[in-house]
């Protein structure tokens, strides 16, 4: 089986840094993904990593330990519409490619 | 691009009523497809998947089923629905390199 554990809610303001950590267990690990959700819309992704190792995306970057079996995602010069939830997901080895998801990170980005 | 189209967008229906949202895509053939659920503060739940018409694999027991009829159409339909059946109902597609999931708007659906 699967198990993702990340913080319920975060806040950060306008401008700075935030880091949102994700842990996990899991039987076969095939890749990590981010994914960001604004309420009341569908997830939309943001970061793979399947290596150990930094991926950087403009403004959002994503680290993976698969011998800790952990991750953050980086989001730097925050941004108010920055304000959503924040999805951690694995991948297992088996050949459906389906993703088990952690609850989310509710970040609110404040003034 | 991908574009996921899923209808209805909100659904609201009394216990024990049957169920069909409809989901359907657009551009791949033979696309691995997806249903997940997302229950209030909780995250994303697979409920089916389906790599081929008529071929449905279901992840946890439940009064739900799906069907594949054709190739870029993924139904979710229930015979009867129960009040845990609410929630937020996401189609989703396997798509780029690294097979991430590209989900459709989602369907909300409340069971009074």
């Amino acid at each position: 089986g699967q198990n993702i554990d990340q913080p319920t809610e975060m806040t950060a303001t306008e401008g700075a840094i935030v880091q949102i950590n994700c842990t996990y267990q899991t039987s076969g690990f095939n890749g990590l993904f981010w994914y960001q959700q604004h309420a009341g819309e569908a997830p939309t992704f943001l970061s793979y990593n399947v290596l150990d190792g930094l991926e950087e995306k403009g403004r959002f970057s994503s680290f993976l330990s698969r011998s800790k079996g952990y991750s953050y995602l980086l989001l730097k010069e925050l941004q108010m519409k920055d304000s959503a939830s924040y999805l951690c997901a694995v991948r297992g080895i088996t050949g459906r490619r389906a993703l088990t998801f952690g609850s989310g990170t509710r970040l609110q980005v404040q003034p | 691009s991908q574009t996921i189209h899923q209808w209805p967008a909100t659904l609201v229906q009394p216990v024990g009523s049957p169920l069909s949202l409809e989901c359907t895509v657009e551009g791949t053939s033979n696309p691995n497809l997806y249903w997940y659920r997302q229950a209030a503060g909780r995250g994303l739940q697979l409920l089916f998947y389906s790599v081929g018409i008529g071929q449905i694999s279901s992840e946890v027991p439940q009064n739900l089923s799906a069907s594949r009829p054709q190739d870029r159409q993924f139904i979710l339909s229930s015979k009867k629905l129960l009040l845990s059946d609410s929630g937020f109902y996401l189609c989703a597609e396997a798509v780029g390199s690294s097979h991430e999931q590209f989900f459709g708007p989602g369907t909300r659906l409340t069971v009074l």
